[in-house]
C-alpha cells in the first residue's frame, strides 16, 4: 500500500533552519500539503500545493518538491516553532499523512 | 471568521456506536466539503472520510467501510460523523475539517478543536 515516509524527529537549535522531508513514490504527480501540530491542539495547515503559503501562516515556512521526496523548510527557527508536523498527500481512494515528525527546538 | 465547533466527549461501551457533530459558520456551507480525521492516543492523524457538504457524496477510508456513516445537515450547516461497533482501538481525538479540493487538489484549511470518544467497559 502506498505510504508517505517522514523522519520520527528532527532537532536545530533557534535561529537554525530546520528541514523535514516526506517520500512517497506518488508525490512526482501529486501535491503534498503540511501541517504543524501542537500538544493539545489541532492541526493547522502551513504549506498547500507543495509550496504554497495561507495567509497568516510566518514567511519563515516554505515548502519545496524534487521527485518523490517533498521538504518543509523553517527558516530562523523559533521555540514556537516545536511541534508535530505532518504532510499529506492522495491516494488513490483518498488522501493519506505521514507518519509525523517531532520538531525539537534545542 | 470560520469556525468550526465539534461536540463534547463522549464515553462509550465497546459494541456502542457514537454521532460526533461539527457546527460550520462563517462560510458558505455547501461550497466545501467536511473531512473527519481521527488521531489515536500518541499516534499520528488517519483519515476517515469525506462527504460534499453540496450533494451529499461520500468516500470513506477502506478500513472504515461498513462502520463508518458521515451526513451534513445544510439546513444548520452541521456535519455528523457516526462509527457503529466501537471498539478500544477506537479511542481517539476526533476531528472535522473544512475540505478544500478539486480535480488536482485535497486539503484541509480550517479544523474544529477535536472530540474525544473513549470505548471502554
Amino acid at each position: 500500500s502506498y505510504e508517505l515516509t517522514q523522519p520520527p524527529s528532527v532537532s536545530v537549535s533557534p535561529g537554525q533552519t530546520a528541514r523535514i522531508t516526506c517520500s512517497g513514490d506518488a508525490l512526482p504527480k501529486q501535491y503534498a500539503y503540511w501541517y504543524q501540530q501542537k500538544p493539545g491542539q489541532a492541526p493547522v495547515l502551513v504549506i498547500y500545493k507543495d509550496s504554497e503559503r495561507p495567509s497568516g501562516i510566518p514567511e519563515r515556512f516554505s515548502g519545496s518538491s524534487s521527485g518523490t521526496t517533498v521538504t518543509l523548510t523553517i527558516s530562523g527557527v523559533q521555540a514556537e516553532d516545536e511541534a508535530d508536523y505532518y504532510c499529506q498527500s492522495a491516494d488513490s481512494s483518498g488522501t493519506l499523512f505521514g507518519g509525523g515528525t517531532k520538531l525539537t527546538v534545542l | 471568521q470560520v469556525q468550526l465547533v465539534q461536540s463534547g466527549a463522549e464515553v462509550k461501551k465497546p459494541g456502542a456506536s457514537v454521532k460526533v457533530s461539527c457546527k460550520a459558520s462563517g462560510y458558505t456551507f455547501t461550497s466545501y466539503g467536511i473531512s473527519w480525521v481521527r488521531q489515536a492516543p500518541g499516534q499520528g492523524l488517519e483519515w476517515m472520510g469525506w462527504i460534499s457538504a453540496y450533494n451529499g457524496n461520500t468516500n470513506y477510508a477502506q478500513k472504515l467501510q461498513g462502520r463508518v456513516t458521515m451526513t451534513t445537515d445544510t439546513s444548520t450547516s452541521t456535519a455528523y460523523m457516526e462509527l457503529r461497533s466501537l471498539r478500544s482501538d477506537d479511542t481517539a481525538v476526533y476531528y472535522c475539517a473544512r475540505l478544500c479540493s478539486g480535480e488536482y487538489y485535497y486539503y484541509m484549511d480550517v479544523w474544529g478543536k477535536g472530540t474525544t470518544v473513549t470505548v471502554s467497559s
